[in-house]
């Protein structure tokens, strides 16, 4: 299994700019989860979906923000417009829930996206 | 408001010893935990769990206590390699159809061989 693949691995990206992040959960896995990390907040959820339904966005910053899931092996994260303070790295999870036990909670994270606002 | 926390930004052992990482929480419908360990430039890894139904769970050299009555965890590794250099995070999720993990900022384990 490739596992879950994220694209890019790098951005860099002026002030204002539009960033679009990609990702492509694990095949079969019905629940999605993108993670911003930084030093100051550390992991903290965006947001996740199941069965490509967004469940919760709670945790989406601002409306500059937004993300979607057209079908079950895609997602993207927009940011618009971008701005210094988004600065870090993003993460896509994936995992397989409701299982039916405890491995339903195990998520499957992608290598990140390091994102470098100007 | 941190529910879930980790107070020790960092940790350093010598190989062979053990190492004790800590994690605490606040929210009591919390009732399921996980170990994740991070290196560079990677995702996290999914390392070990515990149900509350439980107050230990062994995998090989990791070992998770959990007290709940103190709302406490920690992980246990025995004995410490050099490999085993990385942050690791400990989440918390409540059950009832949730799937989300509520991540401590991490500590970041040193082995020094």
């Amino acid at each position: 299994d490739a596992g879950v693949i994220q694209s890019p691995r790098h951005e860099v990206t002026e002030m204002g700019q539009e960033v679009t992040l990609r990702c492509k959960p694990i095949s079969g896995h019905n629940s999605l989860f993108w993670y911003r990390q930084t030093m100051m907040r550390g992991l903290e959820l965006l947001i996740y979906f199941n069965n490509n339904v967004p469940i919760d966005d709670s945790g989406m910053p601002e409306d500059r923000f937004s993300a979607k899931m057209p079908n079950a092996s895609f997602s993207t994260l927009k940011i618009q417009p971008s701005e210094p303070r988004d600065s870090a790295v993003y993460f896509c999870a994936s995992s397989l829930y409701p299982s039916g036990g405890p491995s339903s909670y195990e998520q499957y994270f992608g290598p990140g996206t390091r994102l470098t606002v100007t | 408001d941190q529910q879930v926390k980790q107070n020790s930004p960092s940790l350093s052992v010598q190989e062979g010893r053990i190492s004790i990482l800590n994690c605490d929480y606040t929210n009591s419908m919390f009732d399921y935990f996980l170990w994740y360990k991070k290196y560079p430039a990677e995702g996290p890894t999914f390392l070990i769990s515990i149900s509350s139904i439980k107050d230990k769970n062994e995998d090989g050299r990791f070992t998770v206590f959990l007290n709940k009555s103190a709302k406490h965890l920690s992980l246990h590794i025995v004995p410490s390699q050099p490999g085993d250099s990385a942050v690791y995070f400990c989440a918390a999720s409540a059950r009832g159809g949730s799937e989300k993990l509520v991540f401590g900022k991490g500590t970041k384990l040193t082995v020094n061989p």
